[in-house]
């Protein structure tokens, strides 16, 4: 079974909308990444909240992380049409590893 | 902004030959890694290094090998390649360990036939 898992597989949604993917992950953490890729692209970093942090920002994009039931949340607000990626979150696994381990992703599609 | 760059971009490759896949990073970061992504699938560690003339196993690293000559490259080396070593592969650094940003590469998709 995989440390770290997104839900839904996948998603669609119009432009103008807004989404939201969700991540649980097995292990304790000191930090909750999420990425996205792009087709023909490697990830890029969209947020990185630590194990002390609750809610983060950055644009349009919000993470938020519960250590307690271990998921995070990515949302985007006023979606277009170049958000249409495969989203990842990715935890180090602690106990001395620290291995950043990536989920197998969300696919959103964003329509016009 | 941080730079990896991997080369070749793509290449196809006989099975039971020898593969070189190659990465340059002029980040000036100490962590480089090889992550393996298979379609539909999140990326894997093969090997990774955190500094030069040096390197680690990563959770899927048979089959493989790893060389960082320098701090800026770092290269993965498949010497007998298989069919199943057809994957998109992705080199990324990171300035430290991993609850730090990594930086990756476009990436190189390798087709062995």
């Amino acid at each position: 079974s995989q440390l770290a898992e997104e839900n839904p597989w996948a998603l669609s949604v119009h432009e103008g909308e807004s989404v939201t993917v969700n991540c649980s992950y097995k292990t304790s953490i000191t930090a909750l990444q999420w990425y996205r890729q792009k087709s023909g692209e490697g990830p890029a970093q969209l947020i990185l909240i630590r194990s002390n942090e609750r809610e983060k920002r950055n644009g349009r994009l919000r993470a938020t992380l519960d250590t307690s039931s271990q998921s995070s949340s990515l949302s985007i607000t006023a979606t277009r049409c170049e958000d249409t990626a495969v989203y990842f979150c990715a935890t180090d696994a602690s106990s001395g590893s620290w291995q950043l381990i990536f989920g197998s992703g969300t696919q959103l599609t964003v329509m016009p | 902004e941080a730079a990896v760059t991997q080369s070749p971009r793509s290449k196809v490759a006989v099975t039971g030959g020898k593969v070189t896949l190659s990465c340059h990073q002029t980040n000036n970061h100490d962590y480089m890694y090889w992550y393996r992504q298979d379609t539909g699938h999140g990326l894997r560690l093969i090997h990774y290094s955190y500094v030069a003339d040096s390197t680690e196993k990563g959770d899927i690293p048979d089959g493989y090998k790893a060389s960082r000559p320098s701090q800026e490259n770092f290269s993965l080396i498949l010497e007998l390649a298989s069919l199943s070593q057809t994957a998109v592969y992705f080199c990324a650094s990171s300035p430290d360990t991993s609850a730090e940003t990594l930086y990756f590469g476009s990436g190189t998709r390798l087709t062995v036939l």
